[in-house]
Formats: structure tokens, C-alpha cells, sequence
């Protein structure tokens, strides 16, 4: 069965101050790598999709890298309204193209 | 554009009763996925649709089905509710099964 690790549960970090957050996974066949940001009372919001292993992808102050049990999500130089909970899933092979299955977040706080 | 729309925002319901959530997709998006959020935790499959064809079905009861309708809009039936099923229900769209999801919203059920 799919798994997703995320830690640490929660962060807390001051302004400016870079970090990153961990997503250990097991899968079979894994068909891609995804990295959601979720703000309270709204649905995740896409940030990347990763394939395979060695590939990163940078957003803003965000980049994203995998290896092939984990991805991290680095964050630097962080602003307040970077402050949110960060969700890890995967998608598997062929019984599992049609889902993803998410790790419980991590949530971010960033005091200015 | 508009995105992945969802009625309605909120729901009160009592143990037992009946529930029909709403999603509007993002347009041409043929793809529909439902997802349930309890607090705390990331979102859990519950099922997906492609072309009005259910595609995938996660580890939940019977009490929960869905539908697809010719224009793409899908609804979540929740039969018999019960206390757990107190949570933030998710809909997400893709252009096709496999491709990265936008979500909703969402609808946060409550049952007393």
C-alpha cells in the first residue's frame, strides 16, 4: 500500500529564516510526486509535480527536489504569507493512476 | 476563468440523515475526484470519475456514492450519516485521469 511520511508536523520559523520540510514515501511505481499548499478553510493549492528521481523545480521561494524515497520542499528566506500547511502525495503505478494519497502536512508558521 | 466550484460551502446535518455535495468542474476538465479532509489529516480518496465512468473507488463504505453528469459536474451521496463523517469534503478536477488536480473549496459537513 501507498504511504506518506511528512515531518515535521509543525514549523514555526522567523522571517528570513530558510528550512526545509521533509516527505518520505513508499509506492509502487511512482508516476509522480506532488506538492500542495493548503490555507485554513480552502482546498489544496497546486505547486509542483515531480517525476523522477534527481529532479528539482523552484517556485518563488520555493524548490522542490526528489530522491527516490523522499522529496523536501526548501523554502527560503521566508515571508509571513508563505505561512500555511504544505501537503506531500503520490501517485502510484497502474492501480493507483487514478488517486493520490497525501501525507497529513505540514504546518508552517513564519513570524515576522 | 473559474475554478473547481463547490456547493454547498457548509452543511449541519443529524446522525442518519442524507447528504448530496456539488462540484462544478474547471471547463474541459473531464475528470472529477472526491476527496475527505478530517481536521488534522491530509485528504483521503473517495472516488474519481472520467467521461461519467467511475474510475477509482477508495476504502470507504458503502453509505457514500457518486455520480458524473454529461457536463461534467459530479455529486457526492453520503446515506446514513454518522458522527465521523464530520469532515471537509473536497472535489477536485483534472483535464484527464493521472494529471495534476485543482481542488474546491470544499464543503464542511457536520454531524450531530
Amino acid at each position: 500500500e501507498d504511504q506518506v511520511t511528512q515531518s515535521p508536523e509543525a514549523l514555526r520559523l522567523q522571517e528570513g529564516e530558510s528550512s526545509s520540510l521533509n516527505c518520505s514515501y513508499t509506492v509502487s511505481g511512482l508516476r509522480g510526486l506532488f506538492w500542495y499548499r493548503q490555507d485554513p478553510g480552502k482546498g489544496p493549492e497546486f505547486l509542483f509535480t515531480l517525476y523522477s528521481a534527481g529532479e528539482e523545480k523552484e517556485k518563488e521561494r520555493l524548490k522542490a527536489t526528489l530522491t527516490k524515497k523522499e522529496s523536501f520542499l526548501h523554502i527560503t528566506a521566508p515571508k509571513p504569507e508563505d505561512s500555511a500547511t504544505y501537503l506531500c502525495a503520490v501517485q502510484g503505478g497502474i492501480q493507483g493512476a487514478q488517486k493520490l494519497v497525501f501525507g497529513q502536512g505540514t504546518r508552517l508558521t513564519i513570524n515576522p | 476563468d473559474a475554478g473547481v466550484t463547490q456547493s454547498p460551502t457548509h452543511l449541519i446535518k443529524t446522525r442518519g440523515q442524507q447528504v448530496t455535495l456539488r462540484c462544478s468542474p474547471i471547463s474541459g476538465h473531464k475528470s472529477v475526484s472526491w476527496y475527505q479532509q478530517v481536521l488534522g489529516q491530509g485528504p483521503q480518496f473517495i472516488f474519481q470519475y472520467y467521461e461519467k465512468e467511475e474510475r477509482g473507488r477508495g476504502n470507504f463504505p458503502d453509505r457514500f456514492s457518486a455520480r458524473q453528469f454529461p457536463n461534467y459536474s459530479s455529486e457526492l451521496n453520503v446515506n446514513a450519516l454518522l458522527l465521523g463523517d464530520s469532515a471537509l469534503y473536497l472535489c477536485a478536477s483534472s483535464a484527464y485521469p493521472g494529471d495534476k488536480l485543482f481542488f474546491g473549496s470544499g464543503t464542511q459537513l457536520s454531524v450531530l
